[in-house]
């Protein structure tokens, strides 16, 4: 079974500055996705960044980047110059890419909440 | 609508009683799924539908849940007997299919259930 863990479980960060959201994961597969979320207060789960096991290259979308190491399992978020509409809850998601019959489910880590101040 | 749609956004019910939870999901999307959120936690996944069948229920923590999608578009989950450790959030996401092709899943909002 996968399994996804986040180690912290608050963060904060001034506006501007750059915070990084740690993940590690465990599995037996080679092929999946990685996923960092968001869930504001609003419950609305948003998808900021995704990551291909296969891919060497890191992700990354605009002020959003991401570290994936894939012989260590971890796979850390980088958000640069931090915006308060940057706090909410920060989760990591594991996806398995082919085979079985539950490739299509989302495991998801514990959270992280990352508060932002101004 | 737009996006993936929950009804009802909270729902309070007694411990025993019988719930419905319900999910639009977008016009088109042939997978469904369903999962649930403890206070705190990540999400948990329950169950998924392709079409109309539940390709994966392995997520559905006992007998008393139970979820259908009749027509491949709307599904409903069902729990009976409710109990206080079925308070949570539930999640309902879909998405224009599965498999090695990447096809991103969109979430609804949620329902909070809370059983007093």
């Amino acid at each position: 079974a996968q399994t996804v863990t986040q180690s912290q479980p608050e963060m904060s960060v001034q506006e501007a500055e750059t915070v990084t959201l740690s993940c590690t994961y465990d599995t037996s597969e080679s092929d999946y996705y990685l996923f960092w979320y968001k869930q504001p207060p609003s419950r609305q789960m948003i998808l900021v960044i995704r990551q291909e096991a296969y891919k060497q290259q890191n992700a990354t979308e605009n002020r959003f980047s991401v570290n994936f190491q894939k012989a260590a399992k971890s796979f850390s978020l980088k958000i640069s110059d931090s915006q308060l509409g940057d706090a909410a809850m920060y989760f990591c998601a594991y996806r398995a890419r082919a085979g079985g019959t539950s490739y299509g489910k989302l495991t998801f880590g514990q959270g992280t909440i990352l508060t932002v101040h101004p | 609508g737009a996006g993936v749609s929950q009804t009802p956004s909270n729902k309070v019910t007694e411990k025993g009683k019988y719930v419905e939870l319900r999910c639009d999901p977008i016009s088109g999307h042939t997978a469904l799924y369903w999962y649930r959120q403890s206070l705190g936690q990540g999400p948990e996944f329950l169950i998924y539908f392709q079409g109309t069948g539940a390709a994966d229920d392995s997520g559905l923590p006992n007998d008393r849940f139970f979820a259908v999608r009749p027509e491949g578009s709307v599904s409903t989950l069902k729990i009976q007997r409710t109990e206080r450790g079925d308070s949570a959030v539930y999640l309902c996401a879909s998405s224009s299919g599965t498999g090695r092709k990447y096809n991103e899943q969109f979430f609804g909002p949620g329902t909070r259930l809370t059983v007093l």
